[in-house]
């Protein structure tokens, strides 16, 4: 398996555009987290999905955020529009439905935000 | 709330010598503690959990320790190598089920020659 996939990897953009980050899970994984990580932060979990459904979007910073899990395969997260401060990295993972228990999240790369 | 905090933001080890990162947790009811690696450039990578019922657990050259009394939480890693350098997070998972965790702010853990 290649893993929990990002693109792009990285995304310069200025500020007021709209930015889309996607995702692909690893095959056969029914939960999906996106995380945001940023040196004043550190790592935060912004949204997850379990079964396509968003479980938790509690981390979600601002309306401007917004994600999508349309299939098992595949999510986006979308910023419109894009700030500065939404500069950082972020990530997608996914792991086996954990239920109440706990399962192990696979990290993808991530993808390297820059907004000027 | 739910935190979770790290002692000491970076550790500087000598290859060969014994590591320990500490960490420190404030949810009493958080089932499962995580930690997880991460080299530069790369997302985090799963190293070793512990359940909250258990005080070790040993892995590959890492054993992680509990200490639900004082809600501390720790890697060791034996025989560090250059390879060990990285950034390494602890997590919790939340009380209240799912998978979501709460990530440390983590230790950077720099192996000298």
């Amino acid at each position: 398996d290649a893993g929990v996939i990002q693109s792009p990897r990285h995304e310069v953009t200025e500020m007021g555009q709209e930015v889309t980050l996607r995702c692909k899970p690893i095959s056969g994984h029914n939960s999906l987290f996106w995380y945001r990580q940023t040196m004043m932060r550190g790592l935060e979990l912004l949204i997850y999905f379990n079964n396509n459904v968003p479980i938790d979007d509690s981390g979600m910073p601002e309306d401007r955020f917004s994600a999508k899990m349309p299939n098992a395969s595949f999510s986006t997260l979308k910023i419109q529009p894009s700030e500065p401060r939404d500069s950082a990295v972020y990530f997608c993972a996914s792991s086996p439905l954990a239920g109440m228990g706990y399962n192990e999240q696979f990290f993808g790369p991530g993808t390297r935000l820059t907004v000027l | 709330g739910e935190s979770v905090g790290l002692h000491l933001p970076t550790l500087s080890v000598q290859e060969g010598d014994n590591s320990i990162i500490n960490c420190a947790y404030s949810n009493s009811a958080s089932d499962y503690f995580i930690w997880y690696k991460q080299e530069s450039g790369k997302g985090p990578q799963f190293i070793i959990d512990i359940r909250s019922n258990m005080d070790k657990r040993q892995g590959q050259r890492v054993t992680v320790l509990l200490n639900k009394t004082v809600k501390h939480l720790s890697l060791q890693i034996a025989a560090t190598q250059p390879g060990d350098s990285a950034v390494y997070f602890c997590a919790e998972k939340a009380s209240g089920g799912y998978n979501k965790l709460i990530f440390g702010a983590g230790t950077r853990l720099a192996v000298h020659p």
